[in-house]
């Protein structure tokens, strides 16, 4: 049982670049999330799509587009990528409202 | 709208000690409580969660939570902490009706030997 798989685990850009972020899960779950984790910030939810067919800004959606490709993929894509989204990205799903999330284990993105 | 605090950043403690972890919420109604562990290089994995019923939570790797709703607390304990629990652990809330978990922002464990 993979979990939560999240591709790639490490990436470089340029600035303006743009590049998808996969994330696919493999439990059934109705929900997924996109997350960013930078030092002393926690956990930041950039987007997130409650059921499939669905999609909803977080908390810091913005220079991110997202697309639930069916129920397992859930993926993130930065259109032109700028040094403020150097960061670590965690993929997440659960079953629903109340039941706790399942993490990938991240991509470390760097853009320069 | 739910939120956690963390009030530690860092925490040390030696090899053997006891350790709590803190954590308080702002939440109108019972939230759902979880507190996550996360090491370097890794994804957060799940330690334990309340739902409802007994406020002393068991999770895993010897670690357990109690929730105190007077306090709005859901501390984080382990009797006896071991070098491999040295890693940043995350509070979360979530609450019922909506789909948006929140995080505290995290208290690194330092162990020292």
């Amino acid at each position: 049982n993979a979990g939560v798989t999240q591709t790639p685990k490490f990436q470089v850009l340029k600035t303006g670049q743009s590049m998808t972020l996969q994330c696919a899960q493999d439990m059934n779950h109705n929900s997924m999330y996109w997350y960013r984790q930078d030092p002393g910030m926690g956990l930041r939810l950039i987007y997130y799509s409650a059921s499939e067919g669905t999609t909803d800004k977080g908390e810091v959606p913005n220079g991110y587009n997202v697309s639930r490709l069916n129920k397992r993929e859930f993926s993130l894509r930065l259109e032109s990528a700028a040094p403020s989204q150097t960061s670590v990205y965690f993929c997440a799903s659960r079953t629903g409202e109340g039941s706790p999330l399942h993490f990938g284990n991240g991509t470390r993105l760097t853009v320069t | 709208a739910q939120s956690v605090t963390q009030p530690d950043i860092h925490i040390t403690v030696s090899e053997g000690a006891s350790l709590e972890l803190r954590c308080n919420y702002s939440y109108g109604a019972t939230p759902y409580l979880f507190w996550y562990v996360q090491s370097p290089g890794q994804g957060l994995q799940l330690l334990l969660k309340y739902f409802s019923g007994d406020t002393l939570v068991q999770g895993i790797k010897g670690f357990e939570a109690e929730f105190k709703r007077s306090q709005s607390s859901f501390n984080l304990r382990k009797p006896s902490v071991h070098w491999s629990d040295a890693a940043e652990y995350f509070c979360a809330v979530g609450a019922s009706g909506s789909y948006i978990p929140t995080f505290g922002r995290g208290t690194s464990l330092i162990v020292h030997p």
